[in-house]
């Protein structure tokens, strides 16, 4: 079973609009972190940021912003007013401490942002 | 202060010749991860070492893939014999103490092509 879901493959949305990237895990643990990365064309990942499963508070970084909702095992990314430098691809990861092999380090499919001038 | 540091960042070979990639993690770093990247299978964890120790080769494909790390400055992923499956972008990750569960630091990759 898929640990991590990114159902959005593709994104295209107009410079400056706000866009919302989604990221659904699964896990049986009550410990887990969940990070976003993200992957410019040039191709090196990013780390963007790290959540552990007791802090629920959301995030903001300047235009980013990060939605954890444990109700919903979601952890949802996103970006506004988007800028052509935010086109990349992103991930999603999950990483159970518990689950052995790396500390369980499960990525997702990544979605890939692109940003129209 | 210096990243990741990988290398060949590409290597195009012929099926059946050996291949090698090579990573310098960044200093003081005591994980060290090596994942492939392809468009069907995504990421995926290849083995990972800490304190120069492997750890988890699970995720290591089969007897061609072998991966060494000799000291804390230095890992090499070796395949032999090379097959045109395993082209991929084969990137190098590095952590302080905290395993998986903290930042990964990434190398910008090697992409291998097999023909």
């Amino acid at each position: 079973a898929q640990k991590v879901t990114q159902a959005q493959t593709e994104i295209s949305v107009v410079e400056k609009e706000d866009v919302t990237l989604d990221c659904v895990y699964e896990t049986r643990d009550t410990t887990y972190y969940l990070f976003w990365y993200k992957q410019p064309p040039s191709g090196e990942l990013v780390f963007l940021i790290r959540r552990n499963s007791f802090d629920e508070q959301n995030e903001i970084s300047g235009r980013y912003s990060w939605n954890f909702q444990k109700s919903t095992s979601s952890f949802n990314f996103t970006i506004t007013a988007s800028q052509v430098v935010d086109s990349a691809v992103y991930f999603c990861a999950l990483s159970e401490p518990a689950g052995g092999g790396a500390d369980g380090l499960t990525f997702g499919k990544g979605t890939h942002l692109i940003i129209q001038p | 202060d210096a990243g990741v540091i990988q290398s060949p960042r590409h290597e195009v070979t012929e099926m059946g010749q050996e291949v090698t990639l090579r990573c310098k993690p960044i200093s003081g770093h005591d994980y060290l991860f090596w994942y492939r990247q392809t468009m069907m299978r995504g990421l995926e964890l290849l083995i990972y070492f800490n304190n120069n120790v492997p750890i988890d080769d699970s995720g290591m494909p089969e007897d061609r893939f072998s991966a060494k790390m000799p000291n804390a400055s230095f890992s090499t992923l070796k395949i032999q014999p090379s097959e045109p499956r395993d082209s991929a972008v084969y990137f190098c990750a590095s952590s302080l103490g905290q395993g998986a569960t903290g930042e990964l630091f990434f190398g910008e990759g090697s992409r291998l092509t097999v023909l």
